[in-house]
């Protein structure tokens, strides 16, 4: 079965300053997808970023990268310019793409951003 | 386009009732997808429905059942309620499978 870890349950950063993310998981299939979320106290989750695993170059939204190292098994998240607003739970998640009904999730990093 | 809708956002029960919950997915969205989320064991896969019929489910007991209607509308029903049900219940939907989940804000169940 596929699993996800994340090894940092807290995290901060100033405002302004880069933090990385770690995340790692295990699988032995070859294609499938990871995400990585955001839950504000708000609760909702929201979609940051998304890799399909297929793609050897890394995504990016905005101030949000990830570093995908397939064979490693390993897809951080990299949150430049650090805003007050990015404080929140982030979880990453992988999706398989042959049995794509069920998302695994990692036990979430809270970030903390100091003014 | 309306997100994801749960209601309702807050629920009290007290142990030996059922519950149900309900959640609207966005327009057009076939596929839902609930989760339990809980300070010790994270976010837990319950099951997904697409197109009325229940495709998945995770390592839950019988008591946690769900469906979903022809107008994609889903609901998640917990019988014999147990203080261990208490959680956030998410609600997620997406188009198709291999698509990013989009969440609602979720139910907070109390059991006492």
């Amino acid at each position: 079965a596929q699993t996800v870890t994340q090894s940092q349950p807290e995290m901060s950063v100033q405002e302004a300053e880069t933090v990385t993310l770690s995340c790692t998981y295990d699988t032995s299939e070859s294609d499938y997808y990871l995400f990585w979320y955001k839950q504000p106290p708000s609760r909702q989750m929201i979609l940051v970023i998304r890799q399909e695993a297929y793609k050897q170059q890394n995504a990016t939204e905005n101030r949000f990268s990830v570093n995908f190292q397939k064979a490693a098994k390993s897809f951080s998240l990299k949150i430049s310019d650090s805003q007050l607003g990015d404080a929140a739970m982030y979880f990453c998640a992988y999706r398989s793409s042959y049995n794509n009904n069920d998302m695994r999730f990692g036990a979430g990093t809270r970030l903390t951003v100091k003014p | 386009k309306a997100g994801v809708t749960q209601t309702p956002r807050y629920l009290i029960k007290t142990r030996g009732q059922q519950v149900t919950l309900s959640c609207s997915p966005i327009s057009g969205h076939r596929s839902v997808s609930w989760y339990q989320q809980t300070p010790g064991q994270g976010l837990q896969f319950l099951f997904e429905y697409f197109s009325e019929t229940q495709r998945n489910k995770g390592n839950f007991p019988g008591r946690f059942s769900g469906r979903q209607f022809s107008n994609s509308r889903s609901e998640m029903n917990v019988s014999t309620l147990e203080l261990g049900d208490s959680a956030l219940y998410l609600c997620a939907s997406s188009p198709k499978g291999n698509s990013p989940l989009h969440f609602g804000n979720g139910t907070r169940l109390t059991v006492t």
